[in-house]
């Protein structure tokens, strides 16, 4: 079954502006972890916030985790051309030996 | 260098065919997995080999079968192919059982069934 979901489905934005992209997802986690494709490519690991963690930078990138409401977000800064891709959130859970990805949300930043 | 490599890119072929698509990636790790991502984009596990050694297997067709002749590639052949088998199928690596850490993904092969 699809663990996380990701919210907007899409997104368009203005270079410069923030983009930010939700997920949630169901059963308790080990970690959670956001990935980027660019379209006809693989995936990319952004970034893995642990679930007692609460915040993570990397660079324009910040994800937050609160797992009492089970969802995450992740805020891109600045965005610019480049940053148009499909991001997806991926959860780990204790008792699975595989990542669960969600449906992805695509961006579109406008130059 | 390319740390997870998939050939081929594209693969076209007729219902009722045998293909195979190959991986290999170069970063030491011990675990690989494929994926399938459908025209929705949504990415869904199929197997993951962790030393050679089959861990997950998820309800996938028979159709399809994984070999791993060594820790740094995993094939997938895939008998008799169906219309429904059309996707694109990633190849992925990670150390250390994979939930735990992040996952490398391969530039991945777009299977079409005419």
């Amino acid at each position: 079954s699809q663990q996380g979901e990701e919210d907007p489905q899409a997104l368009s934005i203005q270079e410069g502006e923030n983009a930010t992209m939700n997920c949630s997802y169901k059963t308790s986690i080990n970690n959670l972890q956001w990935y980027r494709q660019n379209s006809g490519r693989g995936l990319v690991h952004l970034i893995l916030i642990r679930s007692n963690e609460r915040e993570k930078h990397s660079g324009r990138l910040r994800v937050t985790l609160d797992t009492s409401k089970k969802s995450s977000s992740l805020l891109i800064t600045a965005s610019r051309a480049a940053d148009t891709a499909s991001y997806f959130c991926a959860t780990a859970s204790a008792g699975r030996r595989a990542l669960t990805f969600g449906s992805g949300t695509r961006l579109q930043v406008q130059p | 260098d390319t740390a997870v490599s998939q050939t081929p890119k594209y693969l076209v072929t007729q219902m009722g065919n045998d293909k195979s698509i190959k991986c290999e990636q170069n970063l030491g790790h011990d675990t690989m997995y494929w994926y399938k991502q459908d025209s929705k984009k949504f990415l869904k596990i199929m197997f993951s080999y962790n030393n050679k050694e089959l861990i997950i297997n998820e309800t996938v067709p028979n159709r399809f079968s994984p070999k791993s002749p060594d820790k740094a590639h995993l094939n997938l052949h895939i008998n008799s192919l169906e219309l429904g088998d059309s996707a694109v199928y990633f190849c992925a690596s990670s150390q250390g059982g994979g939930i735990r850490y992040e996952q490398y993904f391969g530039p991945g092969t777009r299977l079409t069934v005419t």
